[in-house]
Formats: structure tokens, sequence, C-alpha cells
């Protein structure tokens, strides 16, 4: 069983459409995360999600929207696709607790805008 | 100044050598603090939590000192498998954040 799953796994599109990515998690937790991984590969947080509830919004363009139906899921939405925005895109999922913040990672989604 | 800063890589050891990797995080209100490892074109997955008095498994100990806002990673007999980036991570409680640093490749060769 997949901890963490998200779709697609790759994502080519053209400049100025609008797409979607799928993230469900069949742990438990309460947390939920989207990081982008661009081609210098820092890792860097653009939205935290605790039970349903935003609390981490990192300076990220309002073309992205994250939409939390359930604690299990958090999908991305993005409008009007740019050039800059092809990167590699993970979903994950957290527990935190004072003895363990363990973070599941899904397989990611390679966006590549052309 | 980034949040959490590591070396700069690539790392190129041979196998059985030992390897150090550094970090440092900027804000003392941090929590937690891990060592995540990333293969190429895969997700990071955890390797260790890092905790005050130190800890070890196998030939991995991860060090922390709270004053210096330093966290280490030392790689005993380095393998083959051990080629991947590794990523220093902080949990701030507040805000629940969880801050990667920009990783550092290490490549072992035979």
């Amino acid at each position: 069983d997949t901890a963490v799953s998200q779709t697609p796994k790759y994502l080519v599109t053209q400049m100025g459409n609008d797409k979607s990515i799928k993230c469900e998690q069949n742990l438990g937790h309460d947390t939920m995360y989207w990081y982008k991984q661009d081609s210098k590969k820092f890792l860097k947080i653009m939205f935290s999600y605790n039970n349903k509830e935003l609390i981490i919004n990192e300076t990220v363009p309002n073309r992205f929207s994250p939409k939390s139906p359930d604690k299990a899921h958090l999908n991305l939405h993005i409008n009007s696709l740019e050039l800059g925005d092809s990167a590699v895109y993970f979903c994950a999922s957290s527990q935190p607790t004072y003895e363990n913040t363990e973070a599941f990672f899904g397989q990611g989604t390679r966006l590549t805008v052309v | 100044r980034k949040e959490v800063e590591q070396d700069p890589g690539p790392f190129n050891v041979p196998e059985g050598a030992t390897v150090a990797f550094n970090c440092t995080y900027s804000n003392s209100a941090s929590q937690s603090f891990f060592w995540y490892r990333q293969d190429c074109r895969k997700e990071p997955k955890l390797l260790m939590s890092v905790y005050s008095s130190g800890n070890e498994d196998g030939r991995f100990t991860a060090q922390l000192n709270r004053a210096s806002q330093y966290i280490s990673l030392l790689i005993r007999d380095s393998k083959l498998s051990d080629s991947a980036t590794y990523l220093c991570v902080v949990f701030y409680n507040q805000g629940g954040k969880l801050i990667f640093g920009q990783g550092t490749e290490l490549s072992v060769k035979p």
C-alpha cells in the first residue's frame, strides 16, 4: 500500500494552461505539505495544511491554489502556467509529535511547461 | 541567509572512506532535526533523527549542537550504495514548518 500517492507522475503542458496535481495519504496524518524542487534540487516548502486548514503559505504566486477537501487529501491547482513553474512537486504528510516529525513523501510530479 | 544551510557538494569519496556533512540553522526556536536521503529522481526519505545527545545507527552518526545551531552527519566505511543527496532538515513547531537544506551530494566510487 502506497502511503502518500500523487498523480500524475509526469505532466507536460503548454504555457498558459491550468493544471492540477492530486495527493492522497493513507497514514491518518493531520499535516500535509507541498514542496517544489527546482533544477538546482533545492526543496522549498510551498504550503502546509493541518487538518484541512492552511497554516503555511510561503510567498507562492497566487496562481497556485491548494485545496484540502479532507485531511487525507491535498491537491494543488496551478493557473496560467509559466516556464518557471517547471519543477518536481512533492506532496508529503506527517504527524508532528515531540518525539517524531518524520515526513513521508509522495513519488513526486515532474511538471514540464513548454 | 537561508534558514538551513549545508556544505556545498559534491563529495566524491572512495569506498571505505569516512565522510562528514555539516549543517547550520538560523532559527534558535527550531524544535527537531533530521537527516533525509534523496536518491536521483526519487522522493526524500528519512535517514535518521538527530538528538541532542548524539545518536548512531550502524555506520551513521548524527550530532546536534544547539548552542552553535549546528548539525552533523558522519558516514563511516562508505559503500557504493551510500551515493545520494543528503538533506539536513529542521522542524519548527510554531507553524509546523519542515525546512530542508539545499542538500549535499555524495558520490562513492569503487
